[in-house]
């Protein structure tokens, strides 16, 4: 079935350095990508969507220059987190779409990634 | 925008009751998704509704979409400790579009 790689899973990194999250399609061509993040205890939020090639689509609030993300290709989006600040430790998660039948129930999730920074 | 109210907001039942979580949708949805998540972890794919009145059942786990496509629910049979953890209901209003989340329903199953 469709699978989607995420990495890393977790990361610490210092206030003011920047962390690259990414994300793979194993096995299916990813047309678009979708980046989340969450609060603790609280639902996903839609951060950006990205199309293959395209400059990304960031949701109102979300500072595209502090969340940069890059879909180069159909099987790689990567969501850089710039000048990394405490607020923005988060679990981040991405989810693909493919071409149609490509992905069971349409949409497969990464399995996240826990950003800390201190 | 769409907007996803789900409810209970948390559940906790005994081992073998049913139970029931709904999700309503402010908008005719395109598709209505049901995952569960542990918190911190990636989300496991339920099940996904797509026709007005459909009902889909996988184990002990059945869900519906109402004739309107604007109500689902997800309903346990005979809960078990496994079946702990955070439901959430997802809808996108076209194919291809971002999926809205509800706020997520936390469910434990004391024993």
């Amino acid at each position: 079935g469709a699978v989607v790689s995420q990495h890393p899973s977790w990361v610490i990194c210092k206030s003011g350095t920047s962390v690259k999250i990414e994300c793979r399609s194993l096995d299916f061509q990813a047309t678009t990508m979708f980046w989340y993040r969450q609060f603790p205890k609280q639902s996903l939020m839609l951060m950006a969507t990205s199309n293959e090639g395209s400059k990304a689509t960031y949701e109102q609030g979300v500072e595209k220059d502090k969340f940069l993300i890059n879909h180069a290709s159909l099987t790689l989006s990567t969501l850089t987190v710039t000048s990394a600040h405490p607020e923005d430790s988060s679990f981040y998660i991405c989810s693909a779409i493919g071409l149609s039948g490509d992905t069971k129930g349409g949409y497969t999730f990464g399995s996240g990634t826990r950003l800390t920074v201190v | 925008s769409q907007e996803l109210e789900q409810s209970p907001q948390s559940l906790i039942v005994q081992e073998g009751k049913n139970l029931t979580i709904n999700c309503t949708s402010s908008k005719t949805l395109y598709g209505l998704y049901w995952y569960k998540q542990k918190y911190g972890e990636g989300l496991i794919f339920l099940m996904m509704l797509q026709k007005g009145g459909e009902e889909k059942s996988h184990e002990k786990i059945t869900a519906k979409l109402d004739e309107k496509k604007q109500q689902s629910s997800l309903h346990i049979t005979a809960s078990q400790p496994s079946h702990a953890g955070i439901y959430l209901c997802g809808a996108d209003n076209q194919a291809g579009t971002a999926l809205i989340f509800g706020k997520g329903t936390t469910l434990s199953v004391s024993s």
